[in-house]
């Protein structure tokens, strides 16, 4: 079975400051996923990441992928409120289990204005 | 383009009654998934269909959980009876293959069993 560790599971913290959330595994994943979800809304993608090492920017949003495809980080730079949100990552197995996702269990920010 | 709709968006029920969710995927996805989202965690997969066809339910409990897609279209999801522990968010996904691997969510169905 395939897991996925989030770290932190919450953040507060002030608009302006930087943050960095985490997702670890054991397994290797043949590309890896960021969602965005807010309350009473389904989860929304943010970026996919498939080569191991890769970096990919989304205006303040930095995702990483772990050279060894076993874990990502999502850095945000100069919070707003606006990120404010669910942030889950998810994984695909590939192989056999392709199309499915394993997520995490995701960390709940809250940028205070 | 539409997106995944899905009904109804709130349920409440009691212990041992039953309940179904409905979801409609987006126009030409072949592939459509449920997941269970207990607060505070990430969502679980309970099922996967690939047009009418079932490719992986190894977490659905089916001894009160069933799920059809008939005609590859719209699909329910049944519990049956239900308990305290389903309290969740129900979320309907769907797929295209050509669509690297982008999953389009529904807004979710939230059950709380009383």
């Amino acid at each position: 079975t395939q897991l996925l560790e989030q770290s932190p599971q919450f953040l507060s913290i002030q608009e302006g400051e930087n943050l960095t959330v985490y997702c670890n595994s054991s397994s290797v994943f043949s590309s890896l996923q960021w969602y965005r979800q807010e309350p009473g809304e389904g989860p929304v993608l943010l970026v996919t990441v498939v080569t191991g090492g890769e970096v990919k920017k989304l205006k303040r949003l930095t995702f990483q992928f772990g050279d060894a495809r076993k874990d990502s980080s999502l850095h945000i730079t100069a919070a707003q409120p606006g990120d404010t949100g669910l942030y889950l990552c998810a994984g695909h197995g590939g192989g056999t289990s392709y199309g499915k996702l394993t997520f995490g269990q995701g960390t709940i920010l809250t940028v205070h204005p | 383009e539409a997106g995944v709709a899905q009904s109804p968006r709130y349920k409440i029920i009691e212990k041992r009654q039953s309940v179904a969710f409905w979801c409609n995927p987006i126009s030409g996805h072949a592939t459509l998934y449920w997941y269970q989202q207990i607060l505070g965690q990430g969502p679980k997969l309970l099922i996967q269909f690939q047009n009418n066809g079932v490719v992986d339910d190894s977490q659905l409990p089916k001894d009160r959980f069933s799920a059809e897609r008939l005609k590859g279209v719209d699909s329910t999801l049944k519990i049956q009876p239900a308990k305290l522990e389903d309290s969740a968010v129900y979320l309907c996904a769907s797929s295209s293959p050509g669509a690297g691997k982008i999953q389009y969510f529904g807004a979710g169905t939230r059950l709380s069993v009383l």
